[in-house]
């Protein structure tokens, strides 16, 4: 059975940074690209990162470019992201989902993890 | 404002069908067949219900099906069920950042 579980998430205040983590089993986990996925409350879903099966290619879209970075240990199946400089606009529940193919996040994610809630407060 | 337009909400009785639309451009729904669809009851995890415009998971009910025209896909699901009542969500692949764009998402409601 595939299950994903977060981790880390917590209150943070503005400029502050956070680890979160996922730990992965019941799949080949070097095999599938994985994402982080957010939702801030009462809102809609948002793709904040994906790494390729190896862990070679990373991808962010501009609003967290240069401030999150995800990676991903393949010996523990685990998939991580950082995230540094905070904003109050951070705030969102961090999924971990993982995606169908090897490479191409955008062509879905068939599991994902309960989620770890992040905010941003002083 | 999301990037693909989804309807607010949508409604129908048990036994009927409904579709959901998701209305993009000809960067990203009308240029590639990467849409997806997820179903999320309140405090859950989405779950995956339709990948590359039509295809339907393994365990997904062929109740529901998917399908693209132009620059909109689109979410059916026959036969309603009080369990099919979630918010919805469509997603693609655009040209250009950030990459992987979801809708706003649409709320099912079964009467």
């Amino acid at each position: 059975e595939v299950q994903l579980v977060e981790s880390g998430g917590g209150l943070v205040q503005p400029g502050g940074s956070l680890r979160l983590s996922c730990a992965a089993s019941g799949f080949t986990f070097g095999s599938y690209v994985m994402s982080w996925v957010r939702q801030a409350p009462g809102k809609g879903l948002e793709w904040v990162s994906g790494i390729s099966g190896s862990g070679g290619s990373a991808y962010y879209p501009d609003s967290v470019k240069g401030r999150f970075t995800i990676s991903r240990d393949n010996s523990n199946n685990t998939l991580y992201l950082q995230m540094t400089s905070l904003r109050a606009e951070d705030t969102a529940v961090y999924y971990c989902a993982k995606g169908t193919t090897y490479y191409d996040f955008w062509r879905g994610s068939d599991y994902w993890g309960p989620g770890t809630l992040v905010t941003v407060s002083s | 404002q999301s990037a693909l337009t989804q309807p607010a909400s949508v409604s129908g009785s048990p036994g009927q069908s409904i579709t959901i639309s998701c209305t993009g451009t000809n960067s990203d729904v009308g240029r590639y067949n990467y849409v997806s669809w997820y179903q999320q009851h309140p405090g859950k995890a989405p779950k995956l219900m339709m990948s590359d415009v039509s295809n339907r998971p393994s365990g997904v009910s062929n109740r529901f099906s998917g399908s693209k025209s132009g620059n909109t896909a689109s979410l059916t699901i026959s036969g309603l069920l009080a369990e099919d009542e979630a918010d919805y969500y469509c997603s693609s692949y655009t040209t250009n950042s950030p990459y992987w764009v979801f809708g706003g998402g649409t709320k099912l409601t079964v009467l």
